[in-house]
């Protein structure tokens, strides 16, 4: 079955400093791959998606690029602030209409 | 533009209660899932329907949680009779269709506390 590995946390970061999170995924077909965020007391919401191999999504500073050689689709920012701090999510999806999601990574952006 | 809306925000109740949680998802979107989210265990996926129609429960824990989407505007999720291990934070989400290109839209959560 389809399934997301992501990187386990938490992550602790000083602002500006380089954030990676890392997501491999393993499915049937071509999924889409997103990038869900959670702040606290808040539901998921995206944050960027790509639909087919070698898409870049961005938002908001954030990027991360549709590797099917790997089967990965790593989250990337240059210069995190305190306002990142929040539980990153990252899912797929299959043509069956709903989302495999990864474990969540905390992330801690200290001033 | 409205968001999907659950109600309560907050439920606190005594063990061996029922419990009803109640979502209104965006219109126009056809699916709909229903999520608990803890520490221990994540963010699992309980059941999902499409225009109105149950299509996965699998992931339902027993037979006190029980789901119904009377119409395409509104949904709930019951638990009959509630148990501790039951608190959680219950999520609703929507999406537009079935391209695997859709994100899905979540509702803020109910934060459920049985005692």
């Amino acid at each position: 079955g389809d399934s997301v590995t992501q990187m386990e946390g938490p992550v602790t970061l000083s602002e500006e400093a380089f954030l990676t999170i890392n997501c491999t995924y393993t499915a049937t077909g071509y999924p889409s791959l997103f990038w869900y965020v959670q702040y606290p007391g808040e539901g998921l919401q995206l944050l960027l998606k790509a639909t087919k191999a070698d898409d870049k999504g961005s938002n908001k500073g954030f990027e991360a690029t549709y590797r099917k050689e790997t089967t990965s689709f790593h989250l990337e920012k240059g210069s995190v602030q305190v306002s990142d701090s929040a539980v990153y999510f990252c899912a797929l999806n299959t043509n069956a209409g709903k989302s495999t999601f990864g474990d969540g990574t905390t992330l801690t952006v200290k001033p | 533009d409205a968001g999907v809306i659950q109600s309560p925000r907050h439920e606190v109740t005594e063990m061996g209660q029922e419990v009803t949680l109640r979502c209104k998802p965006i219109s126009g979107h056809d699916y709909l899932f229903w999520y608990r989210q803890t520490m221990m265990r994540g963010l699992e996926l309980l059941i999902y329907f499409n225009n109105n129609v149950p299509i996965d429960d699998s992931g339902m824990p027993e037979d006190r949680f029980s789901a119904k989407m009377p119409n395409a505007s509104f949904s709930t999720l019951k638990i009959q009779p509630s148990e501790p291990r039951d608190s959680a934070v219950y999520f609703c989400a929507s999406s537009p269709g079935p391209l695997n290109n859709q994100p899905q839209h979540f509702g803020d959560g109910t934060r459920l506390s049985i005692l």
